[in-house]
């Protein structure tokens, strides 16, 4: 039974691009919550999908978005990028009845230059 | 303006030793606690949670307690062996499967 996987594992981009970032949730897991681990820190929530909709966010600006498919796996846009958005992105999964248990991936390391 | 505070950035023990970690938080809204464990190039794995009805867990070698008057929860690992080395966060929800908030963590090392 495979985990939550995320990809691409590592991703340079420089100061105003655009990045996506990729996740598949656990096997039978219909929610998934993305995360943003700043250098020191700990994982600050950026916002959770369900049923294809975005269900909560926490305060990240509109330059983030997401989306989640059919099949649950999900996405995390972020549109001109800051050096500030340096970080490792986490996509935890976790069934709507058992929100407090979640399963994270192992990240998506990105570095804005 | 930090609502979950782990106070202590490290912590290193002696192989078989007590580990406690503590953990602070000042949102009174918050009934359910969560620890999880970061080895490095893998994400967060839960370790143990404690809701707001009780005052302790303990599940093996890890038991968590929780102050409520306090706003205080500690991890206690007995006896603490090498492999618990990682990074330890302390994560807090309230009622209405409202977001996990997180500590900034914990490194824990266990010395042999």
């Amino acid at each position: 039974d495979a985990g939550v996987t995320q990809s691409p594992t590592h991703l340079i981009k420089t100061r105003g691009q655009q990045v996506t970032l990729r996740c598949s949730p656990k096997s039978g897991h219909d929610t998934v919550s993305w995360y943003q681990q700043a250098l020191g820190q700990g994982p600050q929530f950026i916002f959770q999908y369900y049923e294809e909709e975005e269900r909560q966010r926490g305060n990240f600006p509109d330059r983030f978005s997401g989306h989640q498919f059919p099949n649950y796996s999900s996405e995390l846009n972020v549109n001109a990028l800051l050096l500030g958005d340096s970080a490792l992105y986490l996509c935890a999964s976790s069934l709507v009845s058992l929100i407090d248990t979640q399963y994270f991936g192992p990240g998506t390391r990105l570095t804005v230059l | 303006d930090q609502q979950v505070k782990q106070n202590s950035p490290s912590l290193s023990v002696q192989e078989g030793r007590i580990s406690i970690l503590n953990c602070d938080y000042t949102n009174s809204m918050f009934d359910y606690f969560l620890w999880y464990k970061k080895y490095p190039a893998e994400g967060p794995t839960f370790l143990i949670s404690i809701s707001s009805i009780k005052d302790k867990n303990e599940d093996g070698r890890f038991t968590v307690f929780l102050n409520k008057s306090a706003k205080h929860l500690s991890l206690h690992i007995v006896p603490s062996q090498p492999g618990d080395s990682a990074v330890y966060f302390c994560a807090a929800s309230g009622t209405g499967n409202t977001p996990l908030v997180f500590g900034k963590g914990t490194r824990l090392s266990v010395i042999a």
